[in-house]
């Protein structure tokens, strides 16, 4: 089974509106971290946000937000006020078990390619 | 602000060749990871370092694979004999151990193997 799914291999967005990325995860272990990153064109991977499995709040980094539901396994990120400069592919990814103990390699989804309109 | 860093970024080499790449950890990073991405794909684990170690390679490391951190700075990974199947882009990661443990990645070098 896959452990991060992202089911929308593209989204389209006009400036200055928000738009939502899914995620969802599949994990039997209580401890776990998501992130997301962007990926422009030229490769770089960035990242943007972190959610730990413990977090009582949905993370938030300036214009990104996580819209982290724990029972449904979503974690979808959330952009506001999209720019130009948002058009990339974003990836969810996930570490599971603790970041202290021996897990600490990330597993991504296949991304989505999001595409903003002037 | 020195970030990771990858050299080559992009190496074109005939099958059967041997590539060696190399990455450049943020300094105070103790932790590395290598990564492989195909097209239309998200990035695929290869292997990790902390500090000189390398505590895990993925069954996706063949032994054709071969990856080292001598000191605990900056680290190579060799393939030999490459095979069109390698064509890819190999990504390089650093962290500190801490409660994110936040893995930056550097620019990548995309390999095409002729």
């Amino acid at each position: 089974a896959q452990k991060i799914t992202q089911t929308q291999p593209g989204m389209f967005v006009q400036e200055k509106e928000a738009v939502t990325l899914d995620c969802t995860y599949d994990t039997s272990d209580p401890s776990y971290g998501l992130f997301w990153y962007k990926q422009p064109s030229s490769g770089e991977m960035i990242f943007l946000i972190y959610q730990g499995s413990y977090d009582q709040q949905n993370a938030t980094e300036g214009r990104y937000s996580l819209n982290f539901q724990k029972a449904r396994k979503s974690a979808n990120l959330v952009i506001s006020a999209s720019q130009l400069g948002d058009s990339a592919m974003y990836f969810c990814a996930m570490r599971e078990g603790r970041s202290g103990g021996s897990n600490y390699k990330l597993t991504f989804g296949k991304g989505t390619l999001l595409t903003v309109n002037p | 602000d020195t970030g990771v860093s990858q050299d080559p970024r992009h190496k074109i080499t005939k099958r059967g060749q041997n590539v060696t790449f190399r990455c450049d950890p943020i300094s105070e990073h103790n932790r590395l990871y290598w990564y492989r991405q195909t097209l239309g794909q998200g990035p695929e684990f290869l292997t990790y370092f902390q500090n000189e170690a390398q505590l895990e390679k993925s069954r996706l490391l063949s032994d054709r694979f071969s990856a080292e951190r001598p000191k605990g700075s900056f680290s190579t990974l060799e393939i030999q004999r490459t095979e069109q199947g390698d064509s890819a882009m190999y990504l390089c990661a650093s962290s500190l151990m801490g409660q994110k443990n936040e893995q930056f990645f550097g620019p990548g070098t995309r390999l095409t193997v002729l």
